[in-house]
C-alpha cells in the first residue's frame, strides 16, 4: 500500500532563516505531488504541484520554492522566512489523471508540518 | 473563478441525531468533487469522489450525493468518533490537477 511521510511534524524558525521541508511517498511510482498551506479557519491553498522529476508548477507567487529531485521526493524551501510564512504545510500525492475518462484522482495527504515563525 | 462554499461552518449534534453538510460549488466543467475528513493536527483523510450529477457514495454512516451545483454529506446516526472537520474540494482547471477547497464544516457529536 502507498504511504506518505512528511517531516518534521513541527518547526519553529526565526524570521529570515532558511527552510526545508521534505516529503516522500512509498508504494507507487511517478505520482503527482503537491504542497498545500492551510491557514486557521480557511481552506487549503495549493502552493506547488509536480507531475514528474524536475517539473514544478507554482500556483501562488510567494517567498517559497519547491523541488523534486527524485520521483517520490518533494521538497519545499525558502531562503529567508517571513512572519507570513507561518502555517500548516501539507504534502499530498495522487496517481496521474485518468486522461481516458477525463477524471482526476483523489489526492492523499501526509500529516503536515506546523511551522511557526518568530 | 472557481469557488467552493461549505455550510454550516460548525455543527453540533447529539449522538444518533442525523444531519447533512452542504458544499456549493461554481466551476467550469466539473472533473471531480472530493470529500475529506480532517482531525485536529492531522492531514485530510480521503472519503469520497463524485464525478457526475446523481452519483452517490456510501461508507459506514456517511453518504455523499452530487447535483449540478452542490454536494451533500449525509451523516446517519452519528457517533462521537465522527467528530472532525469535513472538507469539500472540486477539481478546477482544464488541464491541471488543482483542487479548490472549501473552508470546511466543524462537526461535534456529543454523547
Amino acid at each position: 500500500s502507498q504511504t506518505i511521510h512528511q517531516w518534521p511534524a513541527t518547526l519553529v524558525q526565526p524570521v529570515g532563516s532558511p527552510l526545508s521541508l521534505e516529503c516522500t511517498v512509498e508504494g507507487t511510482s511517478n505520482p503527482n505531488l503537491y504542497w498545500y498551506r492551510q491557514a486557521a479557519g480557511r481552506g487549503l491553498q495549493l502552493l506547488f504541484y509536480s507531475v514528474g522529476i524536475g517539473q514544478i508548477s507554482s500556483e501562488v507567487p510567494q517567498n517559497l520554492s519547491a523541488s523534486r529531485p527524485q520521483d517520490r521526493q518533494f521538497i519545499l524551501s525558502s531562503k529567508k522566512l517571513l512572519l507570513s510564512d507561518s502555517g500548516f504545510y501539507l504534502c499530498a500525492w495522487s496517481v496521474p489523471r485518468d486522461a481516458q475518462r477525463n477524471r482526476n484522482q483523489p489526492q492523499h495527504f501526509g500529516d503536515g508540518t506546523r511551522l511557526s515563525i518568530l | 473563478e472557481d469557488q467552493v462554499t461549505q455550510s454550516p461552518e460548525a455543527l453540533r449534534l447529539q449522538e444518533g441525531e442525523s444531519s447533512s453538510l452542504n458544499c456549493s460549488y461554481t466551476v467550469s466543467g466539473l472533473r471531480g468533487l472530493f470529500w475529506y475528513r480532517q482531525d485536529p493536527g492531522k492531514g485530510p483523510e480521503f472519503l469520497f469522489t463524485l464525478y457526475s450529477a446523481g452519483e452517490e457514495k456510501e461508507k459506514e454512516r456517511l453518504k455523499a450525493t452530487l447535483t449540478k451545483k452542490e454536494s451533500f454529506l449525509h451523516i446517519t446516526a452519528p457517533k462521537p468518533e465522527d467528530s472532525a472537520t469535513y472538507l469539500c474540494a472540486v477539481q478546477a482547471g482544464r488541464y491541471g490537477n488543482k483542487l479548490v477547497f472549501g473552508a470546511g464544516t466543524i462537526l461535534r457529536v456529543k454523547s
